[in-house]
């Protein structure tokens, strides 16, 4: 069965300071991988996908994560972190199914 | 609709009182999921829809919790004799099948006292 592991359920960055937010997943075949973020007292929007395309997969919000099969990886990278960041994070990944596997989410801190 | 829509916003029911939840997807998503969110919690997927049927239900917790859907489109979740491990935030989504891009609702808060 698949599932995704995120390191770290806080972190805290200062304003401009980079963003990386990690994920490692497993699956037994290749997986399609996701990053939700989940403002206060709101649902989950999608920031990005990877779904076997490119590597390298731009979101919203100036937001990327890279897809490293040889690290079991799919971390989040923002270059300049803005308070509007802050808010929680959520991996998740599927395998040929409909249903999301999500890991147990980190909160980012953005101090100025 | 233009979004996900859930309702109650927020539901206080006293131990043992069934409850409804409510979601209203995005007008042709055909494939419709719950899960639950604990406090400081990740995702717990519940159960998934695609149309009416379910052909994944495996999260549902006990037998108190079920779930349908009617005209590919309103679902309800209802939890039957809450018990105080059932205060969550119940969150819904609907995709278009195979998209694998979920939009979710807000969620509904339920507090079981």
């Amino acid at each position: 069965a698949q599932s995704v592991t995120q390191l770290g359920s806080h972190v805290s960055v200062s304003e401009g300071a980079l963003v990386l937010l990690r994920c490692n997943y497993s699956s037994s075949v290749p997986p399609y991988l996701f990053w939700y973020v989940q403002y206060p007292n709101q649902g989950l929007q999608l920031l990005l996908k990877y779904t076997s395309a490119a590597t390298l997969v731009k979101g919203i919000n100036g937001f990327e994560a890279e897809f490293k099969k040889s690290e079991t990886s799919f971390h989040l990278t923002k270059p300049s972190a803005h308070m509007s960041d802050a808010a929680e994070y959520f991996c998740a990944v599927t395998v040929n199914t409909d249903k999301l596997i999500f890991g147990t989410g980190t909160r980012l801190q953005v101090f100025p | 609709g233009a979004g996900v829509s859930q309702s109650p916003s927020n539901k206080v029911t006293e131990k043992g009182k069934d409850v409804e939840l409510r979601c209203d997807p995005i007008s042709g998503h055909t494939a419709l999921y719950w899960y639950r969110q604990r406090l400081g919690q990740g995702l717990e997927f519940l159960i998934y829809f695609q149309g009416n049927s379910a052909p994944d239900k495996s999260g549902l917790p006990s037998d108190r919790f079920s779930a349908e859907r009617t005209g590919e489109s309103v679902s309800t979740l209802t939890i039957q004799r809450t018990q105080q491990e059932d205060s969550a935030v119940y969150l819904c989504a609907s995709s278009l099948p195979g998209n694998y891009g979920y939009t979710f609702g807000s969620g509904t808060r339920l507090t079981v006292v």
